[in-house]
């Protein structure tokens, strides 16, 4: 299985500042024959599912914000929220789907410092 | 609006079985894959099975193979995953959503609690 592992498990952040989770996989998760990296990010406020922020490792999904960004390859990522705001206070995953099971990272915990 | 609805949680014994339903509506089911994901009481996400639009391709994460069968019925616009011999460990919300690569649309979860 890959497993996937987020940095730091929790971080707290000044609103208005940048705030930076990291995501690394076990084993490459870029698919070499069309150089897609498989690798999605979410965004879990208490009490909610999960909502996709991020799909091939740098796509904005629709109605996401610009101050999300998604980068990396290979086996190390980054989510990026440029300028943090109140409503982002949540538990962020990444997950990849290059391989069965698809897994998930631990979970960041983002807070406002 | 896309929209899935899960039902059928609840409280079991060990050993039990549950079969959980989730109703889509919104968009083309009929041509999704569809997920199971589960949350066991303040812990992570956990990727629990998949089944493609035909019903043909099934994966499962090991700790639940040979238990849990996932299944749909394109008529009904329903996805569905039974649950045999249940263990404390299987208590969690459970989660649908559409896709097999990411997952763009969610449920708000059943609730499944496995108690002795």
């Amino acid at each position: 299985d890959i497993v996937m592992t987020q940095s730091p498990d929790s971080l707290a952040v000044s609103l208005g500042e940048r705030a930076t989770i990291n995501c690394k996989s076990s084993q490459s998760v870029l698919y070499s024959s069309n150089n897609r990296n498989y690798l999605a990010w979410y965004q879990q406020k208490p009490g909610q599912p999960p909502k996709l922020l991020v799909n091939w490792a740098s796509t904005r999904a629709s109605g996401v914000p610009e101050r999300f960004s998604g980068s990396g390859s290979g086996t190390d990522f980054t989510l990026t929220i440029s300028s943090l705001q109140a409503e982002d206070v949540a538990v962020y995953y990444c997950q990849q789907y290059y391989d069965w099971p698809r897994t998930f990272g631990q979970g960041s915990r983002l807070d406002i410092e | 609006e896309m929209q899935l609805v899960e039902s059928g949680g609840g409280l079991v014994q060990p050993g039990g079985s549950l079969r959980l339903s989730c109703a889509a509506s919104g968009f083309s089911f009929s041509t999704s894959w569809m997920t199971w994901v589960r949350q066991a009481p303040g812990k992570g996400l956990e990727w629990v099975a998949n089944i493609n639009q035909g019903g043909s391709e099934k994966y499962y994460v090991d700790s639940v193979k040979g238990r849990f069968t996932i299944s749909r019925d394109n008529a009904k616009n329903s996805l569905y995953l039974q649950m045999n011999s249940l263990r404390a460990e299987d208590t969690a919300v459970y989660y649908c959503a559409r896709g097999h690569y990411d997952m763009g649309v969610w449920g708000q979860g059943t609730t499944v609690t496995v108690y002795s």
